[in-house]
């Protein structure tokens, strides 16, 4: 159980283009989702925090006109990476909360998103 | 500020060892205590967790972890290291306090386990 996915897998794409990333917790649902990004050999980094229904929340220095976050179901969030840039190239991770005693977050496979 | 500490860039262990891969955290309140470990382009996959209670936990792999909270420490340990175990490796704290629901990681361990 608490399986979640990612779709795509990778992704290439040309500069100025904008990417949609999908979180999808299979067997469960969640209010609450987070997107991390993940430079190479480095340590995840927590851009927002996504709740079903409402705005999501980003983190100090991440630009919310830049990755736009849509939770519009409770087993869906997106990430949008409009006007993609090579800087945005990375690793990007979503987790889904399972609520309960302790609210863990279950993490998907990942998406390696490079711009070209 | 709260946060999460892994010493260490890299741990190098031959095959039949006991391995720890350090992790010590400063936090407020009572935390839950998390490891994941990561292989190449994938995500995170869960190991163990400290909640509450007994302060040696088992998790997955043949792994555990000892909680000690008077140093702060959530370190992560195996009898005896298998080359598969190679991978990179990350202690997160979730703070307990005011329904803080974020993960705070730390900057990740590589494990090399050789033959």
């Amino acid at each position: 159980g608490a399986v979640v996915s990612q779709h795509p897998s990778w992704v290439i794409c040309k500069s100025g283009t904008s990417v949609k990333i999908e979180c999808r917790s299979l067997d469960f649902q969640a209010t609450t989702m987070f997107w991390y990004r993940q430079f190479p050999k480095q340590s995840l980094m927590l851009m927002a925090t996504s709740n079903e229904g409402s705005k999501a929340t980003y983190e100090q220095g991440v630009e919310k006109d830049k990755f736009l976050i849509n939770h519009a179901s409770l087993t869906l969030s997106t990430l949008t990476v409009t006007s993609a840039h090579p800087e945005d190239s990375s690793f990007y991770i979503c987790s889904a909360e399972l609520a309960g005693t302790y609210n863990e977050q279950f993490f998907g496979p990942g998406t390696r998103l490079t711009v070209l | 500020a709260q946060s999460v500490a892994q010493p260490e860039d890299q741990v190098n262990v031959a095959e039949g060892n006991p391995l720890t891969v350090k992790c010590t955290y400063s936090v407020s309140g009572n935390p839950y205590l998390f490891w994941y470990v990561q292989y190449p382009n994938r995500g995170l996959q869960f190991l163990l967790k400290y909640i509450t209670g007994d302060n040696l936990v088992k998790g997955s792999y043949g792994f555990e972890a000892e909680f000690n909270k008077s140093q702060t420490s959530f370190h992560l340990k195996k009898p005896s290291a298998l080359v598969s175990d190679s991978a990179l490796y990350f202690c997160a704290v979730r703070p307990f306090s005011g329904g803080y629901n974020k993960l705070i990681f730390g900057a990740g361990t590589r494990l090399a386990v050789h033959p």
